[in-house]
Parts: structure tokens; sequence; C-alpha cells
């Protein structure tokens, strides 16, 4: 099974209407993050929390919302979705308690969504 | 956090030893460096990291010189499933969650095997 995943894998909405993404972990890490990634831009962070309790913006957080229901679920929102939101969403997770010196990260396989 | 400076892509035949150079300038004392590595309609996959001078996994090897403003990635006797995209990473040591937090993958290096 895989330790990092999210659904749906793939999602088709129109302009305006409101989706969640979902993560889950099973690798038992305090920290997850939402990126998303554009042809030829690389990942850009959106939203980062650090534990159950904490909830941080990213470099792009704007048209987006985050909830951590617990350590190993974290959800991405958009309240109401527009076209340039199409895009590959990933989730990841870190753990600086597993005694790597830096947030070596893991991510999850990806949810392609596309806004109409 | 420092950015990061790597050619947008490169062509390789199998086989052969491919080096990927990375460059940062602005690298601060307790920065890391780490490379990843993603395959089409994948997550990034950690490669390997290091501090200073030469790391080896059975992956890669990660050379980094004295001044640690650039350091290179290096793959030996590549194969077509090497084909990917590369990213190099600097990343702050343990950071703690004090202040504003941005790990920056950039554009990464699309590495093309060639048979």
């Amino acid at each position: 099974d895989a330790d990092v995943t999210q659904t749906p894998r793939n999602r088709i909405t129109k302009t305006g209407k409101r989706i969640m993404l979902e993560c889950s972990q099973t690798k038992g890490h305090d920290r997850m993050y939402w990126y998303r990634q554009d042809p030829g831009l690389g990942l850009r962070l959106i939203y980062y929390s650090f534990d159950v309790k904490d909830i941080n913006k990213g470099e792009i957080s704007d048209g987006y919302s985050v909830s951590r229901q617990a350590q190993a679920k974290f959800s991405l929102s958009l309240e109401s979705a527009i076209p340039n939101q199409t895009a590959l969403y990933f989730c990841a997770t870190s753990d600086l308690a597993s005694g790597i010196s830096t947030d070596t990260q893991y991510f999850g396989p990806g949810t392609r969504l596309t806004v109409l | 956090l420092a950015k990061t400076t790597q050619p947008i892509s490169m062509d390789s035949y199998e086989g052969q030893e491919v080096n990927i150079t990375c460059s940062h300038n602005n690298i601060a004392t307790n920065d890391y460096i780490t490379w990843y590595q993603q395959f089409p309609s994948q997550g990034p996959r950690f490669i390997i990291q290091g501090y200073k001078t030469k790391v080896t996994n059975e992956v890669a090897s990660l050379f980094i010189p004295a001044d640690r403003k650039s350091s290179t990635l290096s793959l030996p006797r590549v194969s077509l499933s090497d084909t990917a995209v590369y990213y190099c990473l600097v990343d702050m040591v343990a950071y703690s969650g004090a202040g504003s937090y941005q790990l920056t993958f950039g554009k990464g290096t699309k590495l093309s095997v060639i048979p």
C-alpha cells in the first residue's frame, strides 16, 4: 500500500464549483504539504502544516484553503474553482523526528484537476 | 532561502555517466543540498542529500566543493528509465517552524536518455 495517497486522482469540474482534494498518509509524519505543478513551472507550495493545530500559507495560497483533520489527513479546497487553477496537485509529508537532517519530503501520486 | 540555477535540459546516451550541476551562490551555513527525481505524472522522489564534499548512495553521487556555491549530481551509467526531471534544492537544517518557510523546487533539469 502507498504511504501517501491522494483522492481523487483525476477531476474535471466547472468554473465556480467547490472542490476538495484529499490526502492521507500512513507514515506517521507530522508535517504535510500541498503543492501545485504547472507545465514548465516546477512545483509551488500552496499550504503547509507542521502539526494538527498548525496551518501556514505558502507561496500561492490565494483561492485555496486547507483543513488538517488529523495527523494523517490534510485536505485542500478550492472554494470557487477558476480555469487557471487547472494543474497537477501534489500532497507531501515529512518528519524531522526521523533523524534526517532536513525536511526530506515524500510525495503522493498527484491529482490532475481540470477547471472548465 | 537560497535559490538555485540548473540547466533546463540535458541529453545523454544509455550507459554514459551524467553530471548535472546546480548553482546556489547564496547558500547559507545551515543549508543542505537535496536532489529529487520526478517521472511524468508522478510526485518527486528523494535521491540524495549532502552538506559538503562527497556523498554516495546506491542511486547517485553528490559532489559539493569547499565553497558550497555549486553542487553536481552524478548518475552512473544511465538507462532509459533515468529519463526524468531532476530538481536541486537547498534547505535549512531542522527547520523549527519559526518564521516563514518555503521549499523552492524551481523548474528542474529535464534529462532525456537516448538509446
